[in-house]
């Protein structure tokens, strides 16, 4: 089933432990995108790769890293999380050009206590 | 800078209703626009864009350059509707996406 596999589904740490959301994809898509969701704001984007090897930021890189390795995998590191990333995470893919469709993981629910 | 702004956080309409979830944007260029839907318990997918001029469930939307606005009407609602409603715009570069800040869209029986 052509699909984007986010995990974990949640995730509960400490503000300061590195973590990883790992992302991947199986649609060959060059195009792959971070997405926060938080209440009143909508969804920002964080991060975002054309292709391998091709990163750069979105609304809201501040605190992320990611990487572009391979084309089907891009995940979300968060070296020294805060509090204030407590959000619900979206990875999404797509063929590049204007007019095409996101495919959207099933989101990763981050708490950082 | 690119900009969307959807002014209603919450709508509420009766089931036979029509409904319209305004969408406004701010882009310099020739924006590409969309509207996705976010279902309970599903995964967010889109719904219609503008480069297409399609007709999904029932659900339009056109674009108005002049008012840069992109809003999604359906003439009749259904209870199966509800839902999180985002509209997005993608640039000239087709890497930024910029999305709203949702509109939850409740259709009562």
């Amino acid at each position: 089933e052509a699909q984007v596999t986010q995990n974990p589904r949640y995730l509960i740490t400490v503000t300061g432990k590195k973590l990883t959301v790992t992302c991947s994809q199986n649609m060959n898509h060059e195009y792959m995108s971070w997405y926060r969701q938080d209440p009143g704001l909508g969804l920002r984007q964080i991060y975002y790769s054309m292709n391998v090897e091709v990163t750069d930021k979105g609304d809201v890189p501040e605190g992320y890293k990611v990487s572009r390795k391979e084309k089907r995998n891009f995940p979300l590191i968060l070296e020294s999380p805060s509090p204030n990333q407590t959000s619900l995470y979206f990875c999404a893919s797509k063929f590049p050009g204007p007019g095409e469709k996101l495919f959207f993981g099933s989101g990763t629910q981050l708490s950082v206590l | 800078a690119q900009r969307v702004t959807q002014p209603e956080k919450l709508l509420s309409v009766f089931k036979g209703a029509p409904v319209e979830l305004k969408c406004n944007y701010s882009y310099s260029g020739s924006p590409e626009l969309f509207w996705y839907v976010q279902y309970s318990r599903q995964r967010l997918q889109l719904l219609l864009r503008h480069i297409s001029r399609e007709s999904i469930k029932g659900f339009t939307a056109d674009l108005n350059k002049g008012e840069t606005s992109f809003h999604l009407k359906k003439p009749f609602a259904q209870e199966e509707d509800s839902a999180m409603y985002y509209c997005a715009l993608s640039g000239t570069s087709y890497g930024k996406l910029t999305f709203g800040q949702g509109t939850i869209l409740t259709v009562h029986p």
